[in-house]
């Protein structure tokens, strides 16, 4: 345990409804990253927080993504209209300013079906 | 844009053997670099970080090295144990203030009793 916490684990859902995963970084970690990673690939820049800003979002965030972080605490990632293709694995990381090592947690999988 | 790769995609050892798995890099002005380990549907596991201003780094059986000159970084694994069998990741940071991480594909590691 990294201590690191999402959830759920695990989400089956149709093409076309929405879904929304949440991350809780470990206590007092300003920086939050959501990565994606598909299977027999390595994970994907999605977007980061630095406490409650979002700061960077990859082009790979379409208009259906969208993240928040109120309160600079937990973090909700939405994905709306869901496609196939966005079946993956949703990994949240944290990390502290200052203190070298990332944090990720067990990921949350989504099927599209 | 940055891009790693890994090499092999999968390796399968004996028991007891000594390896070494690779990840090459684009990026020559590279900030750090970080291994990490990945079981079956987990999350990932930091394994060992390497600064730009270090050479290598050492964990009890592990030992990374980076090369920026020639773009390479190993990462060594003596007597290997069936429990080091999972995929390897190595990432390289970006030093742009996000310091978001490119992940190479993996090296899915299988070690025979």
């Amino acid at each position: 345990d990294t201590g690191v916490s999402q959830d759920p684990r695990h989400k089956i859902t149709k093409r076309g409804q929405n879904v929304t995963f949440r991350c809780d970084p470990i206590s007092e970690h300003n920086r939050l990253y959501w990565y994606r990673q598909t299977l027999g690939q390595g994970p994907e820049f999605l977007t980061y927080f630095q406490n409650e800003a979002q700061l960077e979002k990859s082009r790979l965030l379409s208009d259906r993504f969208s993240a928040e972080r109120p309160k600079g605490s937990f973090s909700t990632l939405e994905i709306q209209r869901t496609e196939q293709g966005d079946s993956a694995m949703y990994l949240c990381a944290s990390w502290r300013i200052g203190i070298d090592t990332i944090y990720f947690g067990e990921g949350s999988w989504l099927t599209v079906v | 844009k940055q891009e790693v790769t890994q090499i092999p995609a999968a390796l399968s050892v004996p028991e007891g053997e000594n390896l070494v798995l690779n990840c090459s890099f684009t990026d020559s002005a590279i900030y750090n670099l970080q291994w990490f380990r990945q079981d079956p549907g987990k999350g990932l596991t930091s394994l060992l970080l390497i600064q730009s201003s270090q050479r290598e780094q050492t964990s009890g059986r592990l030992n990374a090295s980076l090369d920026k000159s020639s773009g390479r970084s190993t990462l060594y694994i003596a007597a290997s144990q069936p429990g080091d069998s999972a995929t390897y990741l190595c990432a390289q940071y970006s030093g742009a203030g996000s310091y978001q991480l490119t992940f190479g594909k993996g090296t899915k590691l299988s070690v025979i009793p």
